[in-house]
């Protein structure tokens, strides 16, 4: 049974901190790391597929990192604003073609 | 264009009957997969069609449910004899094809309720 694992379960932070939040999967069989956000009564949207270890991914102002000989993700959000709370869902893919989900990281940003 | 269409977004049922969901995927999209989020749980796979390959039905639960998919497009999810551990919400996701760099469009998935 495949293991993605994201911290913190839910973070609250003030309008214009800057955070981030991490993502572990297995280091073998690795394939892809996927990053989704997730708003209230809104479908999931893909942030950011990442493949290669070391890859840098940025959208606006958020960005990923990616490490897949220690199996980690790390998210990181600048200047939060109110928009960006939300579930940000990591996924694994490993050489079958599904996605093994963690259970996410919900985010409020209060204004 | 149109994005991943689910029908219905809710529905309650009582324990015992069959339901069925449907999924429209993005057109041209020749992968369609199922997925399923119960309270406290991160999103399950349930089932993967690519093409016309035989489905990977490798995460459904029970015997309970089947998927279908059509003319390669849309995609019927049948649970029969409901239980209330069936109650969760239902999405439906679709990639252009099954490479692993490609991301899955979700539709806004069918809140299912079984009383």
């Amino acid at each position: 049974i495949l293991n993605v694992e994201q911290s913190p379960q839910s973070l609250h932070v003030q309008e214009g901190d800057s955070t981030n939040f991490t993502c572990s999967f297995p280091s073998s069989n690795f394939y892809a790391l996927h990053w989704y956000r997730w708003e209230t009564a809104k479908s999931p949207e893909a942030l950011f597929v990442m493949t290669l270890n070391g890859d840098e991914k940025k959208k606006g102002r958020i960005s990923a990192t990616l490490n897949t000989k220690e199996g980690y993700s790390y998210l990181y959000i600048k200047g939060s604003q109110p928009e960006d709370s939300a579930t940000y869902l990591c996924a694994f893919r490993g050489s079958n073609y599904k996605l093994t989900f963690g259970k996410g990281t919900l985010l409020t940003v209060n204004p | 264009g149109a994005g991943v269409s689910q029908s219905p977004s809710n529905k309650v049922t009582e324990k015992g009957k069959d339901v069925e969901l449907r999924c429209d995927p993005i057109s041209g999209h020749t992968a369609l997969y199922w997925y399923r989020q119960s309270l406290g749980q991160g999103l399950e796979f349930l089932i993967y069609f690519q093409g016309n390959s035989a489905p990977d039905k490798s995460g459904l639960p029970s015997d309970r449910f089947s998927a279908e998919r059509t003319g390669g497009s849309v995609s019927t999810l049948t649970i029969q004899r409901t239980q209330q551990e069936d109650s969760a919400v239902y999405l439906c996701a679709s990639s252009l094809g099954g490479a692993s760099y490609q991301p899955q469009h979700f539709g806004d998935g069918t809140r299912l309720s079984i009383l």
